[in-house]
C-alpha cells in the first residue's frame, strides 16, 4: 500500500464547475496535510494546508480533512482553465516527524473552456 | 513569504562528470532542507534530508556516495551528483520549511533539470 494515494486522473471538468480532488494516507499519526499545484515543467507551489479535522477555506479553494478516515480532499470552486495542472497531496508529521513530506502521485486536472 | 532559490535551473553534462546544485533560503534560516527528485509523469520522491552542521539523512535506496549533500550554513545546502549517468537525468527540487517548525509548509525552489548525455 502506498503511503499517500491519489487518483492520477485526468479529472476533466467544465469551466465554472467544482473540481473535487481526493487523497488518502496510511500513517494514522500524520499531523500535517498539504495541497500543491504543479504546472508542467515547474516546481510545486503551495495551495492549501490543513492540520485539524474539518474544512478550511481560502478563496476558491477548500481543504477538507477527516483523520478518522485518513482522507483529505481539495475542492476548487468556479474552476478556471488556468487551474489546469497536476495537484499533489502531501502528508507530514507522521511517525518519524522529521518535517519531511510524503507526496502522492498527483491528480491531473483539466478545466475545459 | 519564504523564498527558496535554486541554481542552476538546468544543466547538461557528460556521463561520468559531476554536477553541483545549490539551494538557498533567501529570507529565512533553514536548519533542515529536503531534496526531491521527480522523473517525468511521476511524483516527487524524497532523496534526503539535509541538516545544517551534521550529516544528511538519506532515504532507502538513495546512494549517499553518489548524491553528496552539504549543508554549509543556515541558508545554503548543496547536492552534488557524482559520476553522473544518463539514468540520473531528472528534475531535482530542493525545499525548506518556511515556518520554522516540523509541520510548516515546504517551500520549493524552482528546480534543476539535469540531463546527462
Amino acid at each position: 500500500q502506498k503511503e499517500v494515494e491519489q487518483n492520477s486522473g485526468p479529472l476533466s471538468v467544465p469551466e465554472g464547475a467544482i473540481a473535487s480532488l481526493n487523497c488518502t494516507y496510511s500513517d494514522r499519526g500524520s499531523q500535517s496535510f498539504f495541497w500543491y499545484r504543479q504546472y508542467s515543467g515547474k516546481s510545486p507551489e503551495l495551495i492549501m494546508f490543513i492540520y485539524s479535522n474539518g474544512d478550511k477555506e481560502d478563496g476558491r479553494f477548500t481543504a477538507q480533512l477527516n483523520k478518522a478516515s485518513q482522507y483529505v480532499s481539495l475542492l476548487i470552486r468556479d474552476s478556471q482553465p488556468s487551474d489546469s495542472a497536476t495537484y499533489l497531496c502531501a502528508v507530514g508529521g507522521g511517525s518519524s516527524n522529521t518535517g519531511k513530506l510524503i507526496f502522492g502521485q498527483g491528480t491531473t486536472l483539466q478545466v475545459k473552456p | 513569504g519564504a523564498v527558496v532559490s535554486q541554481h542552476p535551473s538546468w544543466v547538461i553534462c557528460k556521463s561520468g562528470t559531476s554536477v553541483k546544485i545549490e539551494c538557498r533560503s533567501l529570507d529565512f534560516q533553514a536548519t533542515t532542507m529536503f531534496w526531491y527528485r521527480q522523473f517525468p509523469k511521476q511524483s516527487l520522491m524524497l532523496m534526503a534530508t539535509s541538516n545544517e552542521g551534521s550529516k544528511a539523512t538519506y532515504e532507502q535506496g538513495v546512494e549517499k556516495d553518489k548524491f553528496l549533500i552539504n549543508h554549509a550554513s543556515l541558508t545554503l545546502s548543496t547536492l552534488t551528483v557524482t559520476s553522473a549517468h544518463p539514468e540520473d537525468s531528472s528534475f531535482y527540487i530542493c525545499s525548506a520549511p518556511g515556518g520554522g517548525s516540523y509541520n510548516s509548509p515546504l517551500h520549493f525552489g524552482n528546480g534543476t533539470r539535469l540531463t546527462v548525455t
